[in-house]
């Protein structure tokens, strides 16, 4: 299975700051890698898809960026409704995977 | 407006059995593959099992198969998660999720259902 890691766990940061959050797969998954934010008690919510593409609806402050193995997750200016969990997610092969999740607090 | 609705969750015993439902609606049901993925209290999201758009190909994760075995009725735009030999540690959110593509890796998860809780305990 290909393993992804996502760094860092958790990450205290304050609104309009520029934050980014990187994965890490343990072998290529090309450009097959998606980004989710999860908040407590609703559904993960796609952000990013095939490492760069914005998904429809969702705020240009968002944006993905690599390939291969190292990806990275930034948003531009945090605002309130930024604070939440995101998990990367591999789908280049099955078994789809995601990483541990980045918890991300006001500051 | 894409909307999935889970139902069939509850408090089971362990080694019993569940069976999951999620109702489809707004999108061509049979043009795309469907997933389920979970996520234990505190835990992160874990993928569990996918179905292509003509129930030819049909995937699991190591910790569920043998189990769990996934189904879907494009005439009724539904999808089904059948768990049998239950453990505590199955007990989780489960989430009916629609892929983008029809068939194979490669895609993402779009759409999600709001999810429904799975508690597997004596």
């Amino acid at each position: 299975d290909i393993q992804m890691t996502q760094s860092p766990s958790s990450l205290s940061a304050s609104v309009g700051d520029r934050v980014s959050i990187t994965c890490r797969a343990s072998q290529s998954v090309s450009s097959d890698l998606n980004w989710y934010q999860k908040k407590p008690g609703k559904a993960p919510n796609l952000l990013i898809y095939a490492a760069s593409s914005l998904q429809r609806g969702v705020p240009s402050r968002f944006s993905g960026s690599g390939s291969g193995t190292d990806f990275t997750l930034t948003i531009s200016s945090l605002q309130p409704e930024d604070f939440a969990t995101y998990y990367c997610q591999q789908s280049f092969r099955i078994p789809y995977t995601f990483g541990q999740g980045t918890k991300l607090e006001i500051k | 407006e894409v909307q999935l609705v889970e139902s069939g969750g509850g408090l089971v015993q362990p080694g019993r059995s569940l069976r999951l439902s999620c109702a489809a609606s707004g999108f061509n049901f049979d043009d795309y593959s469907m997933h389920w993925v979970r996520q234990a209290p505190g835990k992160g999201l874990e993928w569990v099992s996918g179905i292509n758009w003509n129930s030819g190909d049909k995937e699991y994760a190591d910790s569920v198969k043998g189990r769990f075995t996934i189904s879907r009725d494009n005439s009724e735009k539904s999808l089904y998660l059948q768990m049998n030999s239950l453990r505590v540690e199955d007990t989780a959110f489960y989430y009916c999720t629609k892929d983008f593509g029809a068939s194979g890796p490669g895609w993402y998860f779009d759409f999600w259902g709001q999810g429904i809780l799975v508690t597997v305990s004596s």
